[in-house]
C-alpha cells in the first residue's frame, strides 16, 4: 500500500514571500500521478497542481511549482509571492496508474497561514 | 456549469440510527468517491465506484455502504451510526481522460455529528 507523509503540520509565511511545503511518499510503482490540493477555510477542496511520474520536468502553475524527485520519492510544493488567499490546508496525494484511476491516497495535510 | 453537490451540509443524529448522505455530480464522471476527514488526518477513502452498478470498499469501509444506480449519484449510508463516525464527509468525482486527467473534483462536504 502507498503512504504519503507531510511532515509539516503547520507553516506560516509573510505575504509576498516564498514558502515550500514538503511531501514524501512510499511506493514500489513506477507509473503514477502526484497532486497538491488546497482546502481553504470554506472547505471546498480544489486542485493546485499535478505531476505525472513519467515526466522529468517539474510542473508549474503560475505562482505554484513543484520539485519532483522521483528517486527520493519527494514532491514538494513551492508557493512564490504568497498571497492572503493562499491561506489553507494543503494536501499531497498519490494515485497509482492505471488500475486505480482516480483513487488517491492523501497525506495528513499542512496548514499554511499567510500573514499580512 | 458542472458541479458536485452534497446534502445535507450539516447533520446531527443519534447512535444507532441509519443515515444517508447524498452526493450528486453533473460532470458526467464515471468515477465517484467518498472520503472522511478527521482532525489531524487527511482524507481516508470509504467507498468508491468506477461506474453504474460498480462499488468497491476503501480503507475505512466498515459500517458504511454505497450503491450506484446512475452516473450522477453515489449515496453513502451509515447502517447504524456510531460516535466514531462523527466526521466531515467529502464526495468526489473524476474522469480518466481529457481534460481533467484524473483530477478529483470535490463536493463542499457534510459535517456529521453522532450523539
Amino acid at each position: 500500500a502507498q503512504t504519503v507523509t507531510q511532515s509539516q503540520p503547520e507553516m506560516s509565511v509573510q505575504e509576498a514571500e516564498t514558502v515550500t511545503l514538503s511531501c514524501t511518499y512510499d511506493t514500489s510503482e513506477n507509473n503514477y500521478y502526484l497532486f497538491w490540493y488546497k482546502q481553504p477555510p470554506s472547505r471546498q477542496m480544489i486542485l493546485v497542481i499535478r505531476q505525472e511520474a513519467y515526466k522529468q520536468q517539474n510542473a508549474t502553475e503560475n505562482r505554484f511549482s513543484v520539485n519532483f524527485q522521483k528517486a527520493a520519492k519527494s514532491f514538494s510544493l513551492k508557493i512564490s509571492d504568497s498571497q492572503l488567499g493562499d491561506t489553507a490546508m494543503y494536501f499531497c496525494a498519490f494515485m497509482k496508474l492505471p488500475t486505480n484511476a482516480g483513487k488517491s491516497t492523501f497525506g495528513d495535510g499542512t496548514t499554511l497561514t499567510v500573514k499580512p | 456549469d458542472a458541479e458536485i453537490t452534497q446534502s445535507p451540509r450539516h447533520k446531527i443524529t443519534e447512535t444507532g440510527r441509519q443515515v444517508t448522505l447524498a452526493c450528486h455530480q453533473t460532470w458526467n464522471h464515471n468515477n465517484m468517491f467518498w472520503y472522511r476527514q478527521d482532525l489531524g488526518h487527511g482524507l481516508r477513502l470509504i467507498h468508491y465506484s468506477y461506474g453504474v452498478q460498480d462499488t468497491n470498499k476503501g480503507e475505512v469501509s466498515d459500517g458504511y455502504s454505497v450503491s450506484r444506480s446512475n452516473t450522477e449519484d453515489l449515496p453513502l449510508t451509515l447502517e447504524s451510526a456510531a460516535s466514531s463516525q462523527t466526521s466531515v464527509y467529502f464526495c468526489a468525482s473524476s474522469s480518466r481522460g481529457f481534460p481533467s486527467y484524473n483530477e478529483q473534483f470535490f463536493g463542499p462536504g457534510t459535517r456529521l455529528t453522532v450523539l
